[in-house]
């Protein structure tokens, strides 16, 4: 069956540090592969989007990439700040017929001043 | 309006009572979806609208969930003689179409439900 893994463990990281977050899958021939932050009570905010024949994509001081061999995205917040703790969700969209994202459970980050 | 509106934000009900639970989408987003989130888990898929029809239901966990949308806007989930299993954090979020999977989906912050 599909799978989507996200580290369960939270990432505590010093200010101005790189985050990497990492989101493998199994089972799954993505399309497409979306990345969102989610704060506590509130629900997810889209970030970054990245397709099936893209390697990487920049949107200031995030970085996503996906290689669809090692069935895995990296998601990067450089010179991050305690404002970037939170929880970022993977969510995979197939090509074809379904327009369904499936989710990941997220990983929590935290950004220590 | 500018985002997606969910509402109660929080309801407290009686087991074996029904809910209903409201989302308002972005004016002009086609596409609806409705998740549940659980403490400490992920997004369940429950619904999916495209227009005001549903073409995949596949993720309601059972005959007592059941959900409308009309005029392509409002979209009501309702939920029949709840169980505490029932409890959870429901999520809307709508999308351009089927292109949104291209652009991203919007998010409401949710119906927190607790059956007592």
């Amino acid at each position: 069956s599909q799978k989507i893994e996200q580290n369960s463990e939270a990432l505590n990281i010093q200010e101005g540090k790189t985050a990497t977050l990492t989101c493998n899958y199994t089972n799954y021939s993505p399309a497409y592969l979306q990345w969102y932050r989610q704060d506590p009570g509130r629900g997810p905010v889209f970030l970054l989007l990245i397709r099936e024949n893209e390697k990487e994509k920049r949107k200031e001081r995030l970085k996503v990439t996906f290689d669809t061999t090692l069935k895995q995205s990296l998601f990067h917040i450089t010179a991050s700040q305690p404002a970037d703790s939170a929880t970022y969700l993977c969510a995979l969209l197939p090509s074809g017929g379904s327009y369904i994202p499936t989710f990941g459970r997220g990983t929590s980050l935290i950004v220590h001043p | 309006g500018a985002g997606v509106s969910q509402s109660p934000s929080n309801k407290v009900t009686e087991k074996g009572k029904d809910v209903e639970l409201r989302c308002d989408p972005i004016s002009g987003h086609t596409a609806l979806y409705w998740y549940r989130q659980s403490l400490g888990q992920g997004l369940e898929f429950l619904i999916y609208f495209q227009g005001n029809s549903a073409p995949d239901k596949s993720g309601l966990p059972s005959d007592r969930f059941s959900a409308e949308r009309t005029g392509e806007s409002v979209s009501t989930l309702t939920i029949q003689r709840t169980q505490q299993e029932d409890s959870a954090v429901y999520l809307c979020a709508s999308g351009m179409g089927t292109g949104a999977r291209s652009y991203g989906y919007t998010f409401g912050s949710g119906t927190r439900l607790t059956v007592v």
